[in-house]
């Protein structure tokens, strides 16, 4: 059975900490690996990742995947309250023949960052 | 541009009772989905669509009916609602033709309590 583990599952620091969140994986025929953060509505995309060893940067966030431990982590530097929120993992995976790619998602990660 | 619209944003139901969570998008895509969040659970799929006319079962199927007669539609159906299928229900979709890698784009949800 695919299978995606984030942890810690809830997380709560204080404002200008570093933070990083992880994201394990047992799956068949892996294609890439999405980081989602989701406040109060509508899980909003933050990065995919295809290649081992890549590193995904947007502004004090970013991600590495690697592929030979099965994992990804997600770094938060210097956070600030805006940063609470769930973040989720998801693993694409190649679709089956006449298939459609399927997503497995984690559990979520809470993060709560308090002034 | 709306991007996914999900309509209503709340709804309680008694148990029996029928229902359509509706799901629109306006960027073209070929592929929509819907998901439900439960806490502990992450997201689960329950059907999705690759196309017009073109629908089949996710991870969670059962109690729930979908068609796609539009690219921009995606209704789902619960035929007779149990405490159960309480919820939060996310609809999604994501390029599909020609396009290897894409993430998937959220509506912002519809939560739905069965008594």
């Amino acid at each position: 059975e695919d299978k995606v583990v984030q942890s810690p599952l809830s997380l709560v620091v204080h404002e200008g900490d570093t933070v990083t969140l992880n994201c394990s994986y047992e799956v068949t025929n892996f294609r890439s690996l999405l980081w989602y953060k989701q406040e109060k509505k509508a899980p909003t995309f933050l990065f995919m990742l295809t290649s081992s060893g890549i590193e995904k940067k947007s502004g004090r966030l970013s991600s590495i995947l690697d592929k030979k431990e099965l994992s990804s982590i997600l770094n938060i530097t210097a956070t600030q309250t805006g940063d609470s929120a769930i973040y989720l993992c998801a693993v694409a995976l190649l679709p089956a023949q006449g298939g459609s790619e399927k997503l497995v998602f984690g559990k979520g990660m809470k993060l709560t960052v308090n002034p | 541009n709306a991007g996914v619209t999900q309509t209503p944003k709340f709804q309680v139901l008694k148990t029996g009772q029928s229902m359509t969570l509706q799901c629109a998008q306006d960027m073209n895509h070929e592929y929509m989905s819907w998901y439900r969040q439960d806490p502990g659970m992450g997201l689960r799929l329950i059907h999705y669509s690759v196309g017009a006319g073109i629908t089949d079962q996710g991870e969670v199927p059962n109690g729930y009916n979908v068609s796609r007669s539009t690219t921009e539609d995606f209704p789902l159906r619960l035929l007779s609602a149990a405490p159960s299928q309480t919820s939060v229900y996310f609809c999604a979709s994501r390029p599909f033709k020609g396009v290897l890698h894409s993430p998937l784009h959220f509506g912002n949800g519809t939560r739905l309590t069965v008594t």
